[in-house]
């Protein structure tokens, strides 16, 4: 099976603009994850995404956000962007639930604000 | 604040020594743990799971599971330098999200 797959691998944008990324889940995988990492805080979990509806949302502003599509790709946005956003953005994707929930993470968007 | 918590390290261990890596947690609603690999550059990579007591093993790569101490533990037997890399442990709460450790660097020298 193809692994996750994340476009673009790598993004600058200047501060104020928006960005979107995409994320292609393991074929059959229904639920699509989002999280940050930077050196500082580590991973952080953004959003999930179920059957096209967002299931939990982890502590960050309005300024993110997702979305998930019916074939279960889904998309991140993050709208006047800071600085502070500068991270690696991964996706992961899982199609067991019950007591495991395995999440298999993408190669992940470098993005870059200056 | 749920959080999971690792000891940073690096650790250091001679090629072919086990290394034991560790980590606790603060929610006791998680069920389910996960170490995940990372090399320097690259995505984390899904080494175990682990959702019941006791000991799961895979390979040289051994999981252990403590609810009642809220401690996780990962055993890398005949350990290689191709190990080297920063294990994350991550907890799975009950709303799909994974809560990470800031994860242990592992040094494996030849």
């Amino acid at each position: 099976k193809a692994g996750v797959t994340q476009t673009p691998r790598y993004l600058i944008k200047t501060r104020g603009q928006q960005v979107t990324l995409s994320c292609s889940p393991i074929s059959g995988h229904r639920s699509v994850s989002w999280y940050q990492q930077t050196p500082g805080q580590g991973l952080q979990f953004l959003f999930e995404y179920f059957s096209e509806t967002q299931r939990n949302k982890g502590n960050f502003p309005g300024r993110f956000s997702g979305r998930q599509f019916s074939n279960s790709r889904s998309e991140m946005n993050v709208s006047t962007l800071e600085l502070g956003d500068s991270a690696l953005y991964l996706c992961a994707s899982s199609g067991t639930g019950g007591p495991s929930y395995e999440q298999y993470f993408g190669p992940g968007t470098r993005l870059t604000v200056t | 604040q749920k959080e999971v918590e690792q000891n940073s390290g690096p650790l250091s261990v001679p090629e072919g020594a086990i290394a034991s890596l560790n980590c606790t947690y603060s929610d006791r609603g998680s069920q389910s743990f996960f170490w995940y690999r990372q090399y320097s550059g690259k995505s984390p990579e899904l080494i175990m799971s682990i959702y019941s007591n006791g000991d799961k093993e895979d390979g040289r790569f051994t999981a252990q599971l403590n609810k009642a101490s809220q401690y996780v533990s990962l055993l890398i037997r005949d350990s290689q330098p191709s190990d080297s890399a920063t294990y994350l442990c991550a907890a799975l709460n009950s709303g799909y999200a994974l809560n990470f450790g800031k994860g242990t660097s592992l040094l494996v020298t030849p």
